[in-house]
């Protein structure tokens, strides 16, 4: 399947429980990202890779790490699920991440709920 | 902290009539692209401007990046229900390394037939 993947689709967690959401692409993009997005404050970014080995903090990173492996897989773990956390989590890819003007392929998002 | 505001956050119209949405900012960005999303999926590209004044068309769609390029505007003419969906804009602001991208807050239009 061409494109992003992400799993699960969605989730029901209960608060302090650890929780690793999954992307995988398979256009060989070396850049990649998560976002959350919640009503009225649109795509945050919480972390990104720029290429597999490297990773870098966005805009929300608090409660949130990522791993890069390899080129394909970026999984988001949040170590301890706070209610704050609910949102619908997108993950994203670019072919490189130094071009302003490549366009950004988005997973279909897994939405999560922490109780 | 570098923020895109959109306006209107909400737009609801009928079908056949035109609606511009608005992208504003007090940054300059280096690009600007806007996204378009459907319930229950990610965001897709619609088109990136780059130039300051660069006006692209989409059939029905037009896109324009400001002379400054700190503003941008997305204008349909003739809606149709199909256009229905959240509209996005997203910035690379000057000098951001690694091109990533800041989102506005979305407008989220609703086009009745």
């Amino acid at each position: 399947i061409a494109g992003i993947t992400q799993a699960p689709t969605s989730q029901i967690l209960a608060a302090g429980r650890r929780m690793t959401l999954r992307c995988t692409q398979d256009m060989r993009h070396n850049a990649m990202y998560w976002y959350r997005q919640d009503l009225g404050l649109g795509l945050r970014l919480i972390h990104y890779s720029n290429t597999a080995g490297t990773t870098g903090k966005g805009e929300v990173p608090d409660g949130y790490s990522v791993s890069r492996a390899n080129t394909d897989d970026f999984p988001l773990t949040l170590a301890s699920a706070v209610p704050s956390q609910t949102s619908v989590y997108f993950c994203a890819s670019k072919a490189s991440a130094g071009y302003s003007y490549n366009e950004q392929f988005f997973g279909p998002g897994t939405r999560l709920t922490v109780l | 902290t570098q923020l895109l505001e959109q306006s209107p956050q909400f737009l609801s119209i009928q079908e056949g009539e035109n609606l511009t949405v608005y992208c504003n900012s007090s940054s300059v960005f280096s690009s600007l692209q806007w996204y378009r999303q459907e319930p229950g999926e990610g965001p897709v590209l619609l088109v990136t401007v780059v130039t300051g004044g660069e006006v692209k068309k989409l059939k029905r769609l037009t896109f324009q990046f400001g002379d400054a390029r700190k503003d941008s505007s997305l204008h349909i003419t003739a809606a149709q229900p199909g256009d229905t969906g959240l509209y996005l804009c997203a910035g690379v602001s000057l000098g951001n390394q690694g091109g990533k991208l800041i989102f506005g807050q979305g407008t989220e239009l609703s086009v009745k037939p």
